[in-house]
């Protein structure tokens, strides 16, 4: 399978703290891409960060990628109630079929 | 810009028959894919379709499943004899190219009794 595995499967915080994600694969990808889906809804495209990028930034949220590793993790900072939500990284490997995982479930508590 | 558009937003069909969906990709987008998501899972690849091609359908059964998109209208996923086990969130995502970032419809619920 050239599905990775998104740690942990359930995260519980406080608003304001940060959450931390981390993604890993076993083949070697094109792209990587991070979507949050809120409960029974669609997916929300996060970031995307390409093979040959290390981190990148949107808002509160910060992507890095190692490829010597490969592993990703997805940082949201000061996190808020509207956070919570189940966050998939997607890896693109073929050029086009994204894999995702099973996803981390977050929890923002007031 | 319109987002990416499916419908119906919920379909209940019984077993034996026959489902469809639709989805209508961003304006721009010729690159269409679809995925399906069981309860708890993550969403698994079905099919990627550029405009009346079918490019990669390795991820869709073999039997009576069928994916389209014509030059004209939205791009169709067709169950035939439904089973219980088609039970899922079928959702379509669409891109400018095979590249770049896609952006994914509501999703359809397909519930089967």
């Amino acid at each position: 399978s050239q599905q990775g595995e998104e740690d942990p499967q359930a995260l519980s915080i406080q608003e304001g703290e940060n959450a931390t994600m981390n993604c890993s694969y076993k083949t070697s990808i094109n792209n990587l891409q991070w979507y949050r889906q809120n409960s029974g809804r669609g997916l929300v495209h996060l970031i995307l960060i390409r093979s040959n990028e290390r981190e990148k930034h949107s808002g509160r949220l910060r992507v890095t990628l190692d490829t010597s590793k490969k592993s990703s993790s997805l940082l949201i900072t000061a996190s808020r109630a509207a956070d919570t939500a189940s966050y998939f990284c997607a890896r693109d490997n073929s050029g086009y079929a994204l894999n995702f995982g099973k996803g981390t479930s977050l929890l923002v508590t007031p | 810009n319109a987002g990416v558009m499916q419908n119906p937003r919920h379909l209940v069909r019984r077993r034996g028959q026959e489902a469809r969906l639709r989805c209508s990709p961003m304006k721009g987008h010729s690159h269409v894919y679809w995925y399906r998501q069981l309860p708890e899972e993550g969403l698994k690849f079905m099919v990627y379709l550029q405009k009346e091609n079918i490019i990669d359908e390795s991820g869709m059964p073999k039997e009576r499943f069928s994916a389209e998109f014509p030059k004209e209208g939205p791009s169709i996923l067709r169950i035939q004899q439904v089973v219980r086990g088609d039970s899922a969130a079928y959702f379509c995502a669409s891109s400018w190219t095979g590249l770049n970032e896609q952006f994914f419809g509501p999703g359809t619920r397909l519930t089967v009794l």
